[in-house]
C-alpha cells in the first residue's frame, strides 16, 4: 500500500517562530488531508489539499503532487499550535474514501 | 457544523468482554469509519462503511466487526475483547469520496 512519512517527528519550537512540517508519500493520490490533533484526542481538519497552495490565517499548505509531496506552514506560532499534526493521503479505486495516515509530528510551543 | 459523536470516552473492560462503541454523525454523510491510533503507529483504520448495511475490512480488522443499520450510525464491536486491544479510537465520517473527513473525539479504551 501507499507509504506516508512525515518529519520532522518532533518539534520544539519558542512562541513566535515559524514552522514547516513535511509529508512525502510513496504513490499519486487523488486525496491528501492536514489535520491538527489537540491534547485532548480531538483531530481537526486543517486542509482538504491533493494539489496547489491554500492559506487559513496563519497556516498554509502546498502540495506538489508531481513531486510527491506536502508542506504544512505555521508561522508566528502560538501555544494553542502545540499537538500533533498528521497528514493522510487517498489512492483512491472504487471511489471509496481509504485514508491513509502518516504517524505524525509532535509540536511544542514554548512561552 | 458537522458533528460526530463518540458516546464513550473512557472504558475500562475485562479481557474477554465484549465491547460496544458507538458513534453517530449528524450530516447524512455516506461514509463513515473506524481508525485505532497508537503511540508511533499513527492512525490505521479497522473498518469503513460507505452505506447502510454496507462494510469493508480495513488495515486491522481482526478481532473486530462493525454494524451500521441506519445511515447516522456506525458501531464497532469488540467480540472479547483482549489486552492488545487497548487504544484510543477514532470514529469519522465523509459525505462522499475526496471529501473533507471529520473525527469524533475519540474514545479511550483500556482492557485489562
Amino acid at each position: 500500500g501507499i507509504q506516508v512519512e512525515q518529519s520532522p517527528p518532533d518539534l520544539i519550537l519558542q512562541e513566535g517562530a515559524n514552522s514547516t512540517l513535511r509529508c512525502n508519500f510513496s504513490d499519486s493520490v487523488n486525496n491528501l488531508q492536514w489535520f491538527h490533533q489537540n491534547p485532548w484526542g480531538q483531530l481537526i481538519n486543517l486542509f482538504y489539499i491533493p494539489s496547489g497552495t491554500k492559506q487559513n490565517g496563519r497556516l498554509s499548505a502546498t502540495t506538489v503532487a508531481t513531486e510527491r509531496y506536502s508542506l504544512l506552514y505555521i508561522s508566528s506560532s502560538q501555544t494553542t499550535d502545540s499537538g500533533v499534526y498528521f497528514c493522510a493521503v487517498e489512492k483512491s479505486n472504487f471511489g471509496n474514501e481509504k485514508l491513509t495516515f502518516g504517524t505524525g509530528t509532535r509540536l511544542t510551543i514554548i512561552p | 457544523d458537522v458533528k460526530v459523536t463518540q458516546s464513550s470516552r473512557y472504558l475500562v473492560k475485562r479481557t474477554g468482554e465484549k465491547v460496544f462503541l458507538e458513534c453517530v454523525q449528524d450530516m447524512d454523510h455516506e461514509n463513515m469509519f473506524w481508525y485505532r491510533q497508537d503511540p508511533g503507529l499513527g492512525l490505521r483504520l479497522i473498518y469503513f462503511s460507505y452505506d447502510v448495511k454496507m462494510k469493508e475490512k480495513g488495515d486491522i480488522p481482526e478481532g473486530y466487526s462493525v454494524s451500521r443499520e441506519k445511515k447516522e450510525r456506525f458501531s464497532l464491536i469488540l467480540e472479547s475483547a483482549s489486552t492488545n486491544q487497548t487504544s484510543m479510537y477514532l470514529c469519522a465520517s465523509t459525505r462522499r469520496p475526496g471529501n473533507t473527513i471529520y473525527f469524533g473525539e475519540g474514545s479511550w479504551l483500556t482492557v485489562v
